[in-house]
């Protein structure tokens, strides 16, 4: 299967400080997803975009969280003003093109927030 | 809201032995994939298995099995022949357009 790489693999940051979490798919990709798993907690939706744009998210992506794919190859998610409670592994999910169902994660990246 | 039940938190099975991991879901959709996925304590997230829900067949990929009933919305993992390496979190995964869903996790424990 086509695999996904995340960078970076342990990101270690202020309260405060903006973050960016990286996803780099294989190119033909057109869906792509994040998700968080706070430690000892269950892996939760975050958003999904298709087409370079948002199409859908949950009420914990807010304003403070942003996407964008700026290059056609990385997706990132961007984490403006970090809270202890963003510590969490961030996992970036890539969909087929034509097959919104099926998703195939990458190895995730572990955001710590001092 | 629909939901991934997996009803075993916690399970642990003897090194050589068979196990099986419960998981029952809700979707109002028929076209869903339904995903077994494992995380060490890497906490990297591994394809386990996957199953389209169109397909009658069970899928099954080396040791790893699953048991779908698409009536009961059931999908069982089985693991047979269990190894020290299968020590893990195990969550099902229900995949809609759109985002995946997760179950709260089962986490396996093989004995030596």
């Amino acid at each position: 299967e086509p695999e996904v790489t995340q960078t970076p693999s342990h990101q270690v940051t202020q309260m405060g400080q903006e973050v960016i979490l990286r996803c780099v798919p294989i190119s033909n990709h057109l869906y792509f997803y994040w998700y968080r798993q706070i430690l000892g907690q269950k892996v939760e939706f975050l958003v999904s975009f298709y087409n370079n744009e948002i199409s859908e998210k949950s009420e914990i992506f807010d304003d403070q969280f942003s996407v964008e794919r700026p290059d056609g190859s990385n997706f990132t998610l961007k984490i403006r003003s970090t809270k202890l409670e963003d510590s969490a592994m961030y996992f970036c999910a890539r969909g087929l093109a034509g097959d919104l169902a099926e998703q195939f994660f990458g190895p995730g990246t572990r955001l710590t927030v001092l | 809201a629909q939901t991934v039940t997996q009803s075993q938190p916690e399970m642990s099975v003897q090194e050589a032995e068979t196990v099986t991991l419960s998981c029952t879901y809700d979707t109002s959709e028929s076209n869903y994939y339904l995903f077994w996925y494992k995380q060490p304590p890497s906490r990297q997230m591994i394809l386990v298995i996957r199953q389209e829900a169109y397909k009658q067949q069970n899928a099954t990929e080396n040791r790893f099995s699953v048991n779908f009933q698409k009536a009961a919305k059931s999908f069982s993992l089985k693991i047979s022949d269990s190894q020290l390496g299968d020590t893990a979190m195990y969550f099902c995964v229900r995949a809609n357009a759109g985002k995946s869903t997760f179950g709260d996790g089962t986490t396996l424990t093989v004995k030596p």
